[in-house]
């Protein structure tokens, strides 16, 4: 079973859609969680902690249920420049090497 | 916004050749990584390095590759004997210290192309 699996898509939604990817993690001793967000052949960029209760971020919300070990983002009001590949990264408690999933790709249209 | 930076952009080199990339974290960041990812894969730990030494490295990082910080800002990954199938984009990460700070900044990236 693989440790951290996505939806590859892609998801391909108009402008001012809402969104949501989840993300799954086999290891249950897992502690910390985020969301990065890949452009094309660039590097990633955090664009969220996941917190056990939450977090919202303008349009952006995580959430996370530890009893099902899964992780969610949801996008709210899609743009444009919304449009990238979102990874899904967990941390065990005892390590801080990070795990990535493969990515989830929005593409989001006119 | 203090930013992990990384060179050279692109390294084309042969097989069998040494090469040596290069990254300056974040100044008062602590905990040092690479990265990389094959074209269309996902992102796979290589090492991570703290206080002058490695802490782990993944199953990847076998004997041809190594890591140091010789003077404080620099880190740099070296392997040793490329192989074809080490082309890749290499990231660099680093992280402050604390429970606050497990979020890592990644570099921009070296694209390692061997022929």
């Amino acid at each position: 079973r693989k440790e951290v699996e996505q939806d590859p898509g892609p998801f391909n939604v108009p402008e001012g859609a809402t969104v949501a990817f989840n993300c799954t993690y086999s290891n249950s001793a897992s502690q910390s969680f985020f969301w990065y967000r890949q452009d094309c052949r660039k590097e990633p960029k955090l664009l969220m902690s996941v917190y056990s209760s939450g977090n919202e971020d303008g349009r952006f919300t995580a959430q996370l249920n530890r009893a099902s070990q899964y992780i969610s983002l949801l996008i709210r009001d899609s743009k444009l420049s919304d449009s990238a590949t979102y990874l899904c990264v967990v941390q065990s408690g005892g390590s801080y090497i990070p795990t990535f999933g493969r990515g989830t790709s929005l593409i989001v249209h006119p | 916004e203090p930013e992990v930076t990384q060179t050279p952009s692109h390294q084309v080199t042969q097989m069998g050749q040494e090469v040596i990339l290069r990254c300056v974290p974040i100044s008062n960041h602590l905990y040092f990584y690479w990265y990389r990812q094959i074209l269309g894969q996902k992102v796979e730990f290589l090492v991570s390095f703290y206080n002058n030494e490695i802490s782990e490295k993944s199953e990847i990082f076998d004997d041809q590759f190594s890591v140091e910080r010789p003077d404080g800002s620099n880190f740099t990954l070296k392997i040793r004997s490329t192989k074809l199938e080490d082309s890749a984009m290499y990231f660099c990460a680093s992280r402050g210290r604390g429970t606050d700070s497990y979020e890592q900044y990644f570099g921009p990236g070296t694209r390692l192309t061997v022929t």
